[in-house]
């Protein structure tokens, strides 16, 4: 089956690093994607990783390790406006995506 | 370049009524998918469109059905709306074999 698992909510500090752990069990996923979801909107893509290692894209790094079927989201030098929620979606093969339940991101001041 | 569009974006109806939603791709793209977001949800397939055709479905009643039309626009149909049917209605659009990551804003869906 296809199974995504990630934290429901995750608070943090303005300024800090926060890291959005993500696994899953399957077979098939040929990628791994990060959302940000603000209240009341739309899913904006983030990143993603075909490739186990780290990409990075300025206050923002995504992890995979397909192997051990373990992905973060990294997010640097947190701002009041990265409260969202985080969504990690797994890719199969151009057909559709399978969504982890999302974490909510606070960040207080 | 128009990105993904969705209309309407907000909408009311009354169980056991009939609603269709709409969404033209991102210019480019002929490929069309459907996600229902239940509050507090990740959002969940409902079904693709390629061609005219559906191509793939998720786990979802036959209420939920859909449309393509030549010019890769799509309409997502749901009959004999439930309680449970309230969500917001994600689409998105792609090449074949191809997952762009691009979402319309949604179609926010409230059954009374």
């Amino acid at each position: 089956g296809q199974n995504i698992d990630q934290p429901t909510e995750m608070t943090a500090t303005e300024g800090a690093i926060v890291q959005i752990n993500c696994t899953y069990q399957t077979s098939g996923f040929n990628g791994l994607f990060w959302y940000q979801q603000h209240a009341g909107e739309a899913p904006t893509f983030l990143s993603y990783n075909v490739l186990d290692g780290l990409e990075e894209k300025g206050r923002f790094s995504s992890f995979l390790s397909r192997s051990k079927g373990y992905s973060y989201l990294l997010l640097k030098e947190l701002q009041m406006k990265d409260s969202a929620s985080y969504l990690c979606a797994g890719g199969n093969y151009g057909q559709n995506f399978v969504f982890g339940p999302g974490t909510r991101l606070s960040v207080l001041p | 370049d128009a990105g993904v569009t969705q209309s309407p974006t907000h909408l009311i109806k009354t169980r056991g009524q009939q609603v269709t939603l709409r969404c033209s791709p991102k210019s480019g793209h002929d490929t069309v998918s459907w996600y229902q977001q239940a509050l507090g949800q990740g959002p969940q397939f409902i079904f693709q469109y390629y061609e005219e055709e559906e191509r793939q479905r998720g786990n979802f009643p036959d209420r939920f059905s859909g449309h393509q039309f030549p010019n890769y626009s799509s309409e997502l149909n749901v009959n004999a709306l439930l309680l449970g049917d309230s969500a917001l209605y994600l689409c998105a659009s792609s090449y074949p074999g191809g997952l762009s990551g691009r979402f319309g804003s949604g179609t926010r869906l409230t059954v009374v």
